[in-house]
């Protein structure tokens, strides 16, 4: 089965600190893409950060950066210097590419709370 | 500009009655998706359609249709709402691009509240 696990239901940081969000996934496939979507109260989804899993360096985004380790298949979020607007529910998704289904499997997010 | 569009953002309406929600995409892509999530937030996959071809149906009930007039439409009409239908219904696209990431595009939801 294909899952993705988000266990931090919620966590909280500090204005200008950095937070790490953990993803990890279950899949028997070794080619795919790992995403981050942020949801802020607005609801839209917006994407935050992608990773092709046949890569090894790990992709960045301005503030926006992962950790990802395939043969744990882990894949984190870390958000630096935080920002009040960074506040928001995030998902974690992933999608396999050898297969004639364009499914896109979430986890069940994880809500930041930024402190001024 | 919106990339991916859904018309009404918000619909209040009566157990039983019939609704659609409308979605628009002017990207170009080829495959799109309904998604429901619920008051927890998580989020679930309903529909895809990919060039009028329904190429993802998850255990949702018959009373939910996806309906795509072209390329750029995906319509969700809904038969005989319940209770349970109440959320938010979010539109989404992707390209259809070869060994691709194929991207989803999200709308800005429409919330669904059934009385």
């Amino acid at each position: 089965a294909q899952t993705v696990t988000q266990s931090q239901p919620e966590m909280s940081v500090q204005e200008a600190e950095t937070v790490t969000l953990s993803c990890t996934y279950d899949t028997s496939e070794s080619d795919y893409y790992l995403f981050w979507y942020k949801q802020p109260p607005s609801r839209q989804m917006i994407l935050v950060i992608r990773q092709e899993a046949y890569k090894q360096q790990n992709a960045t985004e301005n503030r926006f950066s992962v950790n990802f380790q395939k043969a744990a298949k882990s894949f984190s979020l870390k958000i630096s210097d935080s920002q009040l607007g960074d506040a928001a529910m995030y998902f974690c998704a992933y999608r396999i590419v050898n297969t004639g289904s364009n499914q896109f499997y979430f986890g069940t997010g994880t809500s930041l709370t930024v402190i001024p | 500009d919106t990339a991916v569009s859904q018309t009404p953002k918000y619909l209040v309406t009566q157990m039983g009655n019939d609704k659609s929600i409308k979605c628009e995409q002017n990207l170009g892509h080829d495959t799109m998706y309904w998604y429901k999530q619920d008051s927890k937030k998580f989020l679930k996959i309903m529909f895809s359609y990919n060039n009028k071809e329904l190429i993802i149906n998850e255990t949702v009930p018959n009373r939910f249709s996806p309906k795509s007039p072209d390329k750029a439409h995906l319509n969700l009409h809904i038969n005989s709402l319940e209770l349970g239908d109440s959320a938010v219904y979010f539109c989404a696209s992707s390209p259809r691009l070869a060994g691709g990431p194929k991207t989803q595009y999200f709308g800005p939801g429409t919330r669904l509240l059934v009385l």
